[in-house]
């Protein structure tokens, strides 16, 4: 098991509901990520947070929003979201930006 | 990352023997290359690095090799074992410059007993 955990681990929500990934890493680390991992793609980097700050949004839609409160927890809002979105969604950490990256379980979503 | 279809390339590899998994990468400025491991239902695991003034590097069964002259990177399992079924992918990072990173989509091993 790793330093990562993630909740849910399944969600399933309608269009127009509003819910929260959570991510939590206790593994001291300075950089966060939130990753899209769709069948028949590549893993799809969305967002980037070092030292709480976020230096990466990498062409997400607005109806995806990040918060990091502190370095050892991230969140990401859903609203609005569209069936295309149904994916899985692993958050990851790592002591240096994009070097040796920790990931959790991931959280499979579903958009009826 | 890799340039693949829309299906996931599989290896099939006998219990015992060696597995190399390929990846060709994309961007000839990248300095920093992973290889990560994904087990059915987790996330992925870092597996090995390497950075781009080495071209071998190697781990625990496993030894990654960089050729930047044709951009690839390979991934080669000594001894390969049931518990190394999973899928495999590459990704790469070019840190000096938009620092973005790039994950392949991955090669599925499959161990034959």
């Amino acid at each position: 098991e790793t330093g990562v955990t993630q909740t849910p681990r399944h969600l399933v929500m309608g269009m127009t509901n509003k819910k929260s990934l959570k991510c939590e890493q206790h593994l001291g680390h300075n950089a966060m990520y939130w990753y899209k991992q769709s069948a028949k793609k590549p893993l799809e980097l969305m967002f980037v947070y070092n030292f709480k700050e976020q230096t990466e949004n990498n062409s997400v839609p607005s109806r995806f929003s990040p918060e990091c409160p502190n370095s050892s927890h991230l969140f990401l809002h859903l609203h609005t979201l569209q069936p295309e979105d149904s994916a899985l969604y692993l958050c990851a950490s790592s002591q240096v930006t994009y070097n040796e990256q920790f990931f959790g379980p991931g959280t499979r979503l579903t958009v009826l | 990352g890799e340039n693949v279809g829309l299906h996931l390339p599989t290896l099939s590899v006998q219990e015992g023997d060696n597995s190399i998994i390929n990846c060709a990468y994309s961007n000839s400025a990248s300095d920093y290359f992973i290889w990560y491991k994904q087990e059915s239902g987790k996330g992925p695991q870092f597996i090995i690095d390497i950075r781009s003034n080495m071209d071998k590097r190697q781990g625990q069964r496993v030894t990654v090799l960089l050729n930047k002259t044709v951009k690839h990177l390979s991934l080669q399992i000594a001894a390969t074992q049931p518990g190394d079924s999973a899928v495999y992918f590459c990704a790469e990072n070019h840190s000096g410059g938009d620092d973005k990173i790039i994950f392949g989509k991955g090669t599925r091993l499959h161990i034959l007993p």
